[in-house]
C-alpha cells in the first residue's frame, strides 16, 4: 500500500468546476482502478485500466474521465457533469497477472463541494 | 453484472465472542472473493481472500468459507478484540478474463464491546 499515493488528501470543488485527482504507483502494477465510496456504503467502480493507453468504464462512469498515458499514473477528472461528487475516492492497483488478484488501495482523496 | 449482498449491516459482539458476516453473489463465473477491513477515514486493507477452487481458508483468528453451489461466502472472526472494530467489506471478481475489478458488498460495521 505504501507504493500508491493519492493527492490531494482533501479537495474542494466549486459549482461548474472540473477537478483532477492524482493517483501514482511505484509497484510496477499493470492494472489500476478508481472507486467511489459514499458514507456508510460500499465501493463502486468508476473506471479501470488494465494496461497503458487503455481504460474501461465501470459502473458509475458518468461525469468522470480518466487517462492512462504512463504505467505509474491514472488521474481521475471529476467534471461539472457529475452533479453529486461529494465522496471518498480510492485508487487501487493490481499486478495484472494471473494468480495475483489482490488489489491494493491508496490512502484516498476526500472531495467536497463548496 | 455482478451483484454482491452483505449482511448484517451492523454487528455488535462482546470481546472474546465470535463474529460472522455473510455475503451472496449473483454471477456464478466469479472466482475470487476477498475481504477488506476499513477503519474510519482509512483505506481498505485486505485481511483474507479465497479462490473458487477452495472451500475454506484460515489465518489465525480469521477464516473464510465459500459455498459455490449456493453462491455465498462468509467471514468468521473468533476471539474478537476491540481492535477488530471496523467496517468489513466482502467483494467478488472474475479473475483471468475480462473485467478484473471488484464488486463490493455494502459493508458491515463491527463493534466489539470490551
Amino acid at each position: 500500500d505504501g507504493g500508491i499515493t493519492q493527492s490531494p488528501k482533501y479537495l474542494f470543488r466549486k459549482e461548474g468546476q472540473n477537478v483532477t485527482l492524482s493517483c501514482e504507483q511505484n509497484l510496477n502494477h499493470d492494472a489500476m482502478y478508481w472507486y467511489r465510496q459514499d458514507p456508510g456504503q460500499g465501493l463502486r467502480l468508476i473506471y479501470y485500466s488494465q494496461i497503458v493507453n487503455d481504460f474501461q468504464k465501470g459502473d458509475i462512469a458518468e461525469g468522470y474521465s480518466v487517462s492512462r498515458e504512463k504505467k505509474e499514473s491514472f488521474p481521475l477528472t471529476v467534471t461539472s457533469a457529475q452533479k453529486n461528487p461529494t465522496a471518498f475516492y480510492l485508487c487501487a492497483t493490481n499486478p495484472g497477472t494471473s494468480g495475483k488478484e489482490t488489489q491494493y488501495f491508496g490512502p484516498g482523496t476526500r472531495l467536497l463541494v463548496l | 453484472g455482478e451483484n454482491v449482498e452483505q449482511h448484517p449491516s451492523t454487528l455488535s459482539v462482546q470481546e472474546g465472542d465470535s463474529a460472522v458476516i455473510k455475503c451472496t453473489y449473483s454471477d456464478s463465473a466469479s472466482n475470487y472473493f476477498p475481504w477488506y477491513k476499513q477503519e474510519l477515514g482509512k483505506r481498505p486493507q485486505l485481511i483474507i481472500d479465497i479462490r473458487s477452487n477452495v472451500g475454506e481458508k484460515k489465518d489465525q483468528r480469521i477464516a473464510v468459507t465459500l459455498n459455490k453451489t449456493a453462491k455465498h461466502f462468509s467471514l468468521h472472526i473468533t476471539e474478537t478484540q476491540p481492535e477488530d472494530s471496523a467496517v468489513y467489506f466482502c467483494a467478488a471478481s472474475k479473475v483471468g478474463t475480462g473485467r478484473r475489478a471488484l464488486t463490493f458488498g455494502s459493508g458491515t460495521r463491527l463493534q466489539v464491546q470490551p
